[in-house]
């Protein structure tokens, strides 16, 4: 079965400082990826999404960036962390069909200081 | 472009009643329509989908949703609250067939009164 996993669980940074989230799925292969924002009251933000390696689309124009330098990690970074930045973020992925559904990950609690 | 619209950021229902998220969309294409249950601290879960077929889609935990073309509609419902439906939920409709991206609502936070 696939699984998908987020790391760290838990972040808290200064602002201005660099950053780096990791996404990793199991279990499928050649998944779309989806990395997403959850900001207190505003619902999920679409951030990136990939449909194959090197492969990134940005939705909206902020400080942030995505890579996937692998066919199953999809990875979220920044140099110079706002703190706007502050927030939920979610990666999720689906296997590419016209209907399924998307997975998603359990989530990093990011607090930028 | 596709949209979808929840009213009522908060929605209180006493346990044993009945609970009813509304979602409207907005759609250029046929569409593929998703509700979506977020606990604290949690990733998204599916609860249920309407891609094509049957209007009654029914899924996990007891709720169903029926997807109502005419009124552009994709209502979630469940008959009896428990407290444990204490949660966030989401509508999301689907914006490009090729590579899946969803456009979400702004979600219910639903609470259960006992």
């Amino acid at each position: 079965s696939q699984t998908i996993h987020q790391w760290p669980a838990t972040l808290v940074q200064p602002v201005g400082s660099p950053l780096s989230l990791e996404c990793t799925v199991e279990g499928t292969s050649n998944p779309n990826l989806y990395w997403y924002r959850q900001a207190a009251g505003r619902g999920l933000q679409l951030l990136f999404y990939s449909i194959g390696i090197d492969q990134i689309s940005s939705e909206v124009p902020q400080n942030l960036s995505a890579s996937r330098p692998q066919d199953r990690q999809f990875i979220l970074s920044s140099k110079k962390l706002l703190l706007s930045d502050s927030g939920f973020y979610l990666c999720a992925w689906t296997s590419g069909g016209r209907t399924d559904t998307q997975y998603f990950g359990p989530g990093t609690r990011l607090t930028v200081l | 472009a596709q949209s979808v619209t929840q009213l009522g950021s908060h929605v209180s229902v006493s346990e044993g009643a009945l609970v009813l998220l509304r979602c409207n969309y907005s759609s250029s294409v046929p569409p593929y329509l998703f509700w979506y249950v977020q606990y604290p601290n949690q990733g998204l879960q599916l609860l249920l989908k309407y891609t094509t077929g049957a209007t009654l889609v029914k899924g996990i935990n007891g709720f169903e949703a029926e997807f109502k073309k005419s009124e552009t509609s994709f209502h979630l419902t469940k008959p009896s609250a428990h407290m444990s439906d204490a949660a966030e939920y989401f509508c999301a409709v689907s914006v490009s067939y090729g590579n899946n991206r969803l456009a979400f609502g702004k979600g219910n936070q639903v609470v259960v009164i006992p």
